[in-house]
């Protein structure tokens, strides 16, 4: 699996939106963009995929840059319940198991 | 809530014994995973079944063995436990076996080793 990198952490204001950078550089062209988050100690949640096209769903938008080196998760209006890590991960669909990294650990203040 | 249960919630246990964590995976969902989640190496893939069968491994220890019985839900045993072993461990469950990146985690057990 590719690797990929996060910011450790950060800040965002209740209310405004959540914008999660993640650097992928090597990605390869069967590789999905796959968004997990934790919340604290919880199972992990699926947030959102993509491949090469912009996605949006009730949770949350993915933009994905034309050469595909790098994405970002928007969390539209944040709330305090949106306090977790997230987890960026690259996966050639099919593929069997889910590589976690370190992830980002978000912090929405009220 | 995901669907999937995982009992028990807590475990704690003394080193060199055996424990048994069990998985109910959501329903109509054929594929079962196993995670570790210790505070030292984060979330690690431990192993997959699909429909009984195992179908792919990860960083699983030889101690550590898992099942897939016919009504699809999933035992984690681990044996000769050292303190090493304290961890989260989470299941999850898919449709298929190539729908791994729709992944639902259950509540997760929490394993102390004292």
């Amino acid at each position: 699996d590719a690797k990929t990198t996060q910011p450790t952490s950060m800040d965002c204001a209740e209310g405004r939106a959540a914008n999660l950078p993640c650097n992928h550089s090597t990605i390869s062209g069967n590789e999905y963009v796959y968004w997990y988050r934790q919340i604290h100690s919880q199972g992990p949640q699926y947030i959102i995929h993509g491949l090469k096209n912009n996605e949006t769903n009730e949770m949350a938008s993915l933009i994905i840059t034309e050469d595909r080196k790098s994405s970002t998760l928007i969390l539209p209006h944040a709330t305090l319940r949106d306090t977790a890590v997230y987890y960026c991960i690259l996966l050639i669909q099919g593929a069997q198991k889910l590589v976690f990294g370190q992830g980002t650990r978000l912090t929405i203040n009220p | 809530d995901s669907g999937v249960t995982q009992t028990p919630k807590h475990l704690i246990t003394a080193t060199g014994q055996r424990v048994t964590l069990r998985c109910s995976p959501r329903s109509g969902d054929l594929s079962v995973y196993w995670y570790q989640q210790s505070l030292d190496q984060g979330l690690q893939f431990l192993i997959q079944y699909y429909n009984g069968e195992e179908r792919a491994k990860g960083n699983i220890l030889e101690r550590f063995s898992a099942q897939q019985f016919p009504d699809l839900h999933s035992e984690l045993n681990l044996s000769s436990l050292e303190l090493g072993d304290s961890a989260l461990y989470f299941c999850a469950s898919s449709v298929g076996p190539r729908d791994s990146y729709e992944q639902y985690f259950g509540p997760g057990t929490r394993l102390t080793v004292t």
